[in-house]
């Protein structure tokens, strides 16, 4: 059973960066692609970016370009979301989601993490 | 990017009732690249459909997908109790892969 462990909540600073880990467990990493999606307070879902840790390069919602990094650590089956520039709209919950097929083919999620909130104030 | 409208906003029903969700394409989603998933609150998304209509592991078969090109329906057959909850439609067809704003599913 596939299991995907984020880390905790973080309270940050207009302005600043934040870094969200997933932890994967129970399956193979390499060759499923993981995507990271937000929620904001009582609103709705919204894709920001994945990668194949196998391939390694990430693919980001163009939203996001420029101050999102989507990273893949094979040796430990964790993948990272850092996030700059915080402003107040990104106060959410972000999840790490894994893809349910094999190496780059489109896919729905099959497994999601617990979910990180992440608050952004002065 | 493709934008999915989901109707109604707010579905009211009784346990036993049958549940439909409507979900919109802007533009046709290729090879019916279409989830369903469920969300309780304080969870994470639960899939439901992929592939428009295949049914996800461990998924009763009370729930079902359907369509093609820009329209597509989730049904829920019979309600159970714990079925009430908000459901996001999905493309991952084309990339940026976009979300429905979602149906809030109600006890009547």
């Amino acid at each position: 059973q596939v299991q995907l462990v984020q880390s905790g909540a973080e309270v940050k600073k207009p302005g600043s960066s934040v870094k969200v880990s997933c932890k994967a467990s129970g399956g193979t990493f390499s060759t499923y692609a993981f995507s990271w999606v937000r929620q904001a307070p009582g609103q709705g879902l919204e894709w920001m970016g994945g990668i194949i840790p196998i391939f390694g390069t990430p693919n980001y919602a163009q939203k996001f370009q420029g101050r999102v990094t989507i990273t893949a650590d094979k040796s430990t089956s964790t993948t990272y979301m850092e996030l700059s520039s915080l402003r107040s709209e990104d106060t959410a919950i972000y999840y790490c989601a894994k893809a349910a097929a094999t190496t780059g083919k489109p896919s729905s999620f099959d497994y999601w993490g617990q979910g990180t909130l992440v608050t952004v104030s002065s | 990017e493709i934008v999915l409208t989901q109707s109604p906003g707010t579905l009211s029903l009784s346990p036993g009732e049958r549940a439909i969700f409507s979900c919109r394409a802007s533009q046709s989603i290729s090879s019916s690249y279409l989830a369903w998933y469920q969300q309780k609150p304080g969870q994470a998304p639960r899939l439901l459909i992929y592939g428009a209509s295949s049914r996800a592991s461990g998924i009763p078969d009370r729930f079902s997908g359907s369509g093609s090109g820009t329209d597509f329906t989730l049904t829920i057959s019979r309600l159970e109790p714990e079925d009430f909850a908000v459901y996001y439609c999905q493309q991952y067809g084309s990339s940026p892969q976009t979300f429905g704003q979602g149906t809030k599913l109600e006890i009547k």
